[in-house]
């Protein structure tokens, strides 16, 4: 699978909306874009995945660049649950399964 | 549903034990997924199982790991011996289908420590 890049960490205040980042220079046309978060002590947790075409469901919306080099997840109004690792992965039908995480961005929500 | 089962939540064991950690799937998945995540390694993928049977066991460190798939609602990771490095959160997930279209399922994770 493509390497993805993410800031080591980003802070944000309650209620209001975050801009995740995720660089992938290397993405080739088959792999998805998924997104992951881990709250302390908990099991990662799915928030959305997308190929091309922005994507929003009930927690996120993830906005896809055109050259599709890099794309941003889109908390639109955090809350102090929504403090976790949140990791960008990509993923293509083929080769290895399961999920290779990076280190993924630290997202510290201030009151 | 449930969700992805996993037992024990904690483990404290004594170096050269045996240990097994044990995992139900989300009913009706077809894909079984082992990882284990340290401070220094972070996440990482042990084994997957497809529809029961071991696709991939490459990540599994060496051959004190085992793990089973006996039916589609049961796993279980073994250790025998355990050793201190294997201290870590041990984490079970399932998927409904092939990736890259559906996504995985995680458990609350095992907390093993071995002292």
């Amino acid at each position: 699978d493509a390497k993805t890049t993410q800031p080591n960490s980003m802070e944000s205040n309650e209620e209001e909306p975050v801009h995740l980042p995720c660089n992938h220079s290397t993405i080739s046309g088959t792999d998805y874009i998924h997104w992951y978060r881990q709250l302390p002590s908990q099991g990662p947790e799915y928030v959305i995945h997308g190929l091309t075409s922005n994507v929003n469901n009930r927690m996120a919306s993830l906005a896809i660049a055109e050259d599709r080099k890099s794309s941003t997840l889109i908390l639109h109004r955090a809350t102090l649950r929504d403090a976790a690792v949140y990791y960008c992965i990509l993923k293509s039908g083929g080769g290895a399964d399961g999920l290779t995480f990076g280190k993924g961005t630290h997202l510290i929500i201030q009151p | 549903d449930a969700g992805v089962i996993q037992s024990p939540r904690h483990e404290v064991t004594e170096m050269g034990q045996e240990v097994t950690l044990r995992c139900k799937p989300i009913s009706g998945h077809d894909y079984l997924f082992w990882y284990r995540q340290t401070m220094m390694r972070g996440l990482e993928l042990l084994i997957y199982f497809n529809n029961n049977v071991p696709i991939d066991d490459s990540g599994m460190p060496e051959d004190r790991f085992s793990a089973k798939m006996p039916n589609a609602s049961f796993s279980t990771l073994k250790i025998q011996p355990s050793e201190p490095r294997d201290s870590a959160v041990y984490f079970c997930a399932s998927r409904l289908g092939p990736s890259p279209y559906y996504e995985q399922y995680f458990g609350p994770g095992t907390r093993l420590t071995v002292t």
